[in-house]
């Protein structure tokens, strides 16, 4: 099993481009999470969904937007990109149920907006 | 919503050394505390966790602390080896929750 995937490792961005992260788990995990990365400040949750079709807004949605149409994906979408976007973005799933099932990283995602 | 803070934000301690990592919560209804450890390049992984019905637990040379009634939780790493340099996260979250709050991260170098 790969895990969690992440495309792409590394995108530069202008101010104002759109683009679109995509994440991949093969383990048939319900639930899937966006978070972004910044020094001192650990992960914060963007956007998450507990299931096909179903999304819900983290601590930071602002700017950004997601959708999964397949149970297996997580897509993250950003409009119009900020210098202050500019993050480490990490996916992540975990099995149906509490906190207590551990949530899975992919590799990340360094996204520099210019 | 809940609210973790972490400390140090960086430790340096030499092989073979013990390494202490604290973090504090603010949210009376979090049972739940894991710790992730983060590689370079690398997205964390699980390494230990506490439930709130329980003190300690240990791991071969990790153990995790808990203090409800301070609420505040600590990351206690034993003969530290060069392999142990990560930055680690804590984060807290009710059994129920779906979401993590993590702490702000700790940088661990282990010199040799």
């Amino acid at each position: 099993n790969a895990g969690v995937t992440q495309t792409p490792k590394f995108r530069v961005l202008k101010t104002g481009q759109s683009m679109t992260l995509l994440c991949a788990q093969d383990m048939n995990h319900e639930y899937m999470y966006w978070y972004r990365q910044d020094p001192g400040m650990g992960l914060r949750l963007i956007h998450y969904s507990v299931g096909e079709g179903t999304t819900a807004k983290g601590e930071v949605p602002d700017g950004y937007n997601v959708s999964r149409l397949k149970k297996q994906n997580f897509l993250l979408g950003l409009e119009s990109a900020a210098p202050s976007q500019t993050s480490v973005y990490f996916c992540a799933s975990k099995r149906i149920g509490g906190a207590q099932e551990t949530q899975y990283f992919g590799p990340g995602t360094r996204l520099l907006v210019l | 919503g809940e609210n973790v803070e972490q400390h140090p934000s960086t430790l340096s301690v030499q092989e073979g050394d013990s390494a202490v990592i604290k973090c504090t919560y603010s949210d009376s209804a979090s049972n739940y505390f894991p710790w992730y450890k983060q590689e370079l390049g690398k997205g964390p992984q699980l390494i230990i966790d506490i439930r709130s019905n329980v003190g300690e637990k240990k791991d071969q040379r990790i153990a995790v602390t808990l203090n409800k009634t301070a609420k505040h939780f600590s990351l206690h790493i034993t003969e530290t080896q060069p392999e142990d340099s990560a930055v680690y996260f804590c984060a807290a979250s009710t059994y129920a929750g779906n979401m993590l709050t993590f702490g702000g991260g700790t940088r661990l170098m282990v010199k040799p």
